[in-house]
């Protein structure tokens, strides 16, 4: 079993949709949690951290729960440019933090 | 802004020879990360340096992946001899460092590596 799983996709949604992303992963361990965006052929960019209170950016949503060991995003009045893969992130914060990636989930928004 | 350098952008060689890739991270971030990824799935770490020193190398295939960080400043990746396998993104990343508290790491722009 990977340590981080994540739906491959691809999400095909309109314009203005609204459209959730799941991601679980297998360490009860992990400590922090990101979701980062990368676009075709380009690095990975943190969009946002994930917190067990949950957190908000905008038309971002990501929330974390401990006890299933999943995180989510919430993505709401999609836009064209929001069209990219994200990439569902964990680390074991100690000595050394060590960041694990899932697949990713590709996006494609449309008109 | 600060961004993470890398070089080349795009590399194509052909199998059985070597290549190498250089990383310059932000500056003062003490943590620096070489990363692999191929087409259609996410980043695996190969190696992590705190400073000069390797703190995470399992993943590094060692009989012919070497990475160093001298100085504890800029990085060098190399494969001798590349293997057709090898074609992927090879993406570089710093953060601040755990002890510093942080864990975000920002990525390079990455080195498109072709073995023919």
């Amino acid at each position: 079993r990977k340590e981080v799983e994540q739906d491959p996709g691809p999400f095909n949604v309109p314009e203005g949709a609204t459209v959730a992303f799941n991601c679980t992963y297998s360490n009860s361990a992990s400590q922090s949690f990101f979701w980062y965006r990368q676009d075709c052929r380009k690095e990975p960019k943190l969009l946002m951290s994930v917190y067990s209170s949950g957190n908000e950016d905008g038309r971002f949503t990501a929330q974390l729960n401990r006890a299933s060991q999943y995180i989510s995003l919430l993505i709401r009045d999609s836009k064209l440019s929001d069209s990219a893969t994200y990439l569902c992130v964990v680390t074991r914060t100690g000595t050394a933090s060590k960041l694990t990636f899932g697949t990713g989930t590709r996006l494609q928004v449309t008109l | 802004e600060a961004e993470v350098a890398q070089s080349p952008r795009y590399k194509i060689t052909e199998k059985s020879q070597a290549v190498a890739f250089w990383c310059d991270p932000i500056s003062g971030h003490a943590t620096l990360y070489w990363y692999r990824q191929i087409l259609g799935q996410g980043p695996e770490l190969l190696v992590q340096f705190q400073d000069e020193s390797v703190v995470d190398d399992s993943q590094l295939p060692k009989d012919r992946f070497s990475a160093e960080r001298l100085k504890g400043v800029d990085s060098t990746l190399k494969i001798q001899p590349a293997e057709l396998g090898d074609s992927a993104m090879y993406l570089c990343a710093s953060s601040p460092g755990v002890s510093r508290g942080a864990d975000t790491q920002y990525f390079g722009p990455g080195t498109r590596l072709t073995v023919l």
